[in-house]
């Protein structure tokens, strides 16, 4: 099973700072990854796939980068609506499907 | 409108079963994979296993082998999941969710349903 370890556990930034969630994985997974936004009593919300590729209506502030086994989350200026906790899955070839254990981004 | 619809929540007893189910309106619904994940309360969400309904066949992370049975019916375009020998630590938020792609198993999830409780409490 990969494992997904994700950085900082908790990241505290000002609106309008920028943002820099990291994301590696226990083996290469190609560009097989996807970011997930959480807010309080909702499902996740898909962001990023494919590594790099924004989903449908997410704002251009969102940009995902890396392969292989380091990924970084950017969010370029941040949003009182942005301040959640973050995901990483993987989806590469064979299941489990492994998610990182999520960064929280606070108000600083 | 593109939805998944789970079934409400539930309180169960130890050692008892438990089936969930998500219901797909507005979206095509056989050919794309329906995952469950699971989120106990606090803490990170955890895959448990998937089915594409075209092809009937649940897949599912080891963990929970023996203990969940993943089944879609194509005529209602609903996925149920089911999970036996309940204990305490089942107790969570259960979610559906579709992967992107026509046919992938493995695949981001670009649509959730609302989540369904579970509580598992003697």
């Amino acid at each position: 099973e990969i494992v997904m370890t994700q950085s900082p556990a908790t990241l505290s930034v000002s609106p309008g700072e920028r943002a820099t969630l990291s994301c590696r994985a226990s083996q290469n997974i190609g560009s097989n990854l996807a970011w997930y936004q959480q807010k309080p009593d909702q499902p996740p919300r898909l962001l990023i796939f494919g590594a790099s590729t924004r989903a449908t209506a997410i704002p251009t502030r969102f940009s995902g980068s890396g392969s292989g086994t380091d990924f970084t989350l950017t969010i370029s200026s941040l949003q009182s609506e942005d301040f959640a906790v973050y995901y990483c899955q993987h989806y590469n070839n064979w299941p489990p499907w492994t998610f990182g254990q999520g960064t929280k981004v606070e108000i600083k | 409108q593109v939805q998944l619809v789970q079934s409400g929540a539930e309180v169960k007893k130890p050692g008892s079963s438990v089936k969930v189910s998500c219901k797909a309106s507005g979206v095509t619904f056989s050919s794309y994979a329906i995952s469950w994940v699971r989120q106990v309360p606090g803490q990170g969400l955890e895959w448990m296993g998937g089915i594409i309904p075209m092809f009937g066949k649940g897949n599912y992370r080891q963990k929970f082998q023996g203990r969940v049975t993943i089944t879609a019916d194509t005529s209602t375009s609903t996925a149920y999941m089911e999970l036996s020998s309940l204990s305490s630590e089942d107790t969570a938020m259960y979610y559906c969710a579709r992967g992107m792609r026509r046919g992938y198993l493995d695949d981001a999830f670009d649509i959730w349903g609302q989540g369904t409780m579970v509580t598992v409490s003697s």
